[in-house]
C-alpha cells in the first residue's frame, strides 16, 4: 500500500543534543510537510517542500531545519532540542496543495 | 487571523446516538475544508473534504458534513455512532485553488462512544 512512513516512532534525546527525524513516502507526491503537535493542541505546520522549494512558516524557530534530498524522503533536524520541543512530529504529503496524507508521527521526548 | 474553532473538547455518547461536531473557521477568501480522524494509536486519516459544489459532502464510515458559507461552519454529523467511532476528530481549512499549503487545524474533539 502507498503510504507515509516515519522513523523512528519514538525518539528520546537529551537537552541540546541534535536529533533527526525521518519521513519517507511511496505516494510520489510532490509536496511534503512537517507539523508539530503538542498535547491537546492542533497540529502546527513548521514548513513544507513544494518539489525542491522550501517554504518556512514565519513563526518556526531557527532551531528547526529540514532537508529533502529526493522526492521520497524528507528530514526534520532539531539542532538543539529544548524541553519545549517535546511533541509529536507529523509528516504529511500531498499532490499539489490538495488532500494531505499523514504518517503515524514520531513522538519526541527531551530529557 | 486564520483560525479554526472546534466547539467541543470531549464528547461522550452511547452507541446509536446521533453525532454533530461543530467547526467554525476564520479565513479570508475561498476555502477548502477537511475533517480528519485519528483513531487511538493510529495516524491522521481523511474523513471527508469540501472543495466546491454540493455543500453537503459524504465521507467514509457514514460521516457527512455540511458547509454553510454564511455561518463559516463545516459541522460533522453521523446519524448513529458506533463504539469503533471512538477517536479524535480534527477540522481543518486551507486556501482554495491550490494557492496555499498551510493547513490550519482546529484543536480537535475527542469522541468517546460507550458500548
Amino acid at each position: 500500500d502507498a503510504m507515509v512512513i516515519q522513523n523512528p516512532r519514538y525518539q528520546v534525546t537529551q537537552f541540546g543534543k541534535p536529533v533527526t527525524l525521518s519521513c519517507s513516502q511511496t505516494l510520489n507526491h510532490n509536496v511534503m510537510y512537517w507539523y508539530q503537535q503538542k498535547s491537546s493542541q492542533a497540529p502546527k505546520l513548521l514548513f513544507h517542500y513544494y518539489d525542491k522549494d522550501f517554504n518556512n512558516e514565519a513563526d518556526t524557530p531557527d532551531n528547526f531545519q529540514s532537508r529533502r534530498p529526493n522526492t521520497s524522503f524528507c528530514f526534520l533536524d532539531i539542532r538543539s532540542p529544548g524541553l519545549g520541543d517535546a511533541a509529536m512530529y507529523l509528516c504529511a504529503t500531498s499532490e499539489g496543495y490538495n488532500e494531505q496524507f499523514f504518517g503515524p508521527g514520531t513522538r519526541l521526548t527531551v530529557l | 487571523a486564520q483560525s479554526v474553532s472546534q466547539h467541543n473538547h470531549h464528547v461522550i455518547l452511547s452507541e446509536a446516538a446521533s453525532l454533530e461536531l461543530g467547526c467554525n473557521y476564520s479565513y479570508g477568501g475561498t476555502v477548502n475544508l477537511f475533517w480528519y480522524v485519528q483513531y487511538p494509536g493510529q495516524h491522521l486519516q481523511l474523513l471527508l473534504k469540501y472543495f466546491s459544489g454540493d455543500p453537503l459532502v459524504k465521507g467514509i464510515k457514514g460521516f457527512e458534513a455540511e458547509f454553510i458559507k454564511s455561518k463559516f461552519s463545516f459541522n460533522l454529523r453521523k446519524p448513529s455512532v458506533q463504539w469503533s467511532d471512538t477517536a479524535e476528530y480534527f477540522c481543518a481549512v486551507n486556501g482554495a485553488g491550490g494557492s496555499q499549503g498551510n493547513l490550519i487545524f482546529g484543536k480537535g474533539t475527542k469522541l468517546s462512544v460507550k458500548p
